[in-house]
């Protein structure tokens, strides 16, 4: 049921600029981009959100081109705590989120 | 900014007792209130959205008479696992859409139910 598709995994450096992609062919006209980060044994953390072209906030920057089937999330000079699970989610929030399968980040020194 | 709780972080509870999750909003008034389950090294699944003075709306697979779920205001949730079993063990999570403003779903820090 879920709407996005994401890399299973990724691995990265200490610096290094970390671009994760997700697909969401089906998205609805009143859908939001939604992505959070969550460690083990913890509840999901809002990262960043948009609904059309560049969002940038103090941790993070989401790319959603015109069409808006998909979105990157930009993480800048990751560091090793930013080693976590990143969902993208689609959808109003007052309805469901529906997960999948996340990216595995691994952030090596 | 918007904070969600859940009560008891952790449990342990012998198998055929039940026990019962609390998720609060502590600084907003949350109509909607969502319950996920979450096996380890997988995703979190929707187990069903709960909202406010009504009854909750439980997602395919979920047995309703199991994980009881109410709503009694704006601000708390609570799930009760009935006649839990081991393969109930999980790690439970909630989460809050904050009615007054944005589009942002809001979790709390997830509850470990270990039943024995």
């Amino acid at each position: 049921l879920a709407k996005t598709t994401q890399p299973i995994s990724m691995d990265s450096y200490e610096g290094q600029e970390v671009n994760i992609t997700c697909s969401h062919n089906n998205i609805a006209t009143n859908d939001y981009i939604t992505w959070y980060q969550q460690f083990p044994s913890q509840g999901p953390r809002f990262i960043i959100q948009g609904y059309k072209t560049k969002v940038t906030n103090e941790v993070a920057s989401l790319f959603i081109p015109a069409d808006r089937k998909s979105s990157t999330l930009s993480l800048p000079r990751v560091s090793l705590s930013d080693t976590a699970v990143y969902y993208c989610l689609v959808g109003d929030n007052f309805n469901k989120f529906y997960f999948g399968s996340g990216t595995k980040l691994n952030v090596k020194p | 900014g918007a904070v969600v709780s859940q009560h008891p972080s952790r449990v342990i509870c012998k198998s055929g007792t039940s026990v019962k999750i609390e998720c609060r909003s502590l600084d907003f008034q949350a109509t909607t209130m969502f319950w996920y389950r979450q096996f380890p090294k997988q995703s979190l699944m929707l187990m069903a959205t709960s909202n406010e003075g009504s009854k909750a709306t439980y997602e395919q697979g979920v047995e309703k008479d199991k994980f009881l779920i109410n709503h009694a205001s704006l601000t708390l949730s609570t799930l009760t696992v009935t006649s839990a079993h081991p393969e109930d063990s999980s790690f439970y999570i909630c989460s809050a859409t904050n009615r007054d403003s944005d589009h942002e779903q809001y979790f709390g820090p997830g509850t470990r139910l270990t039943v024995t």
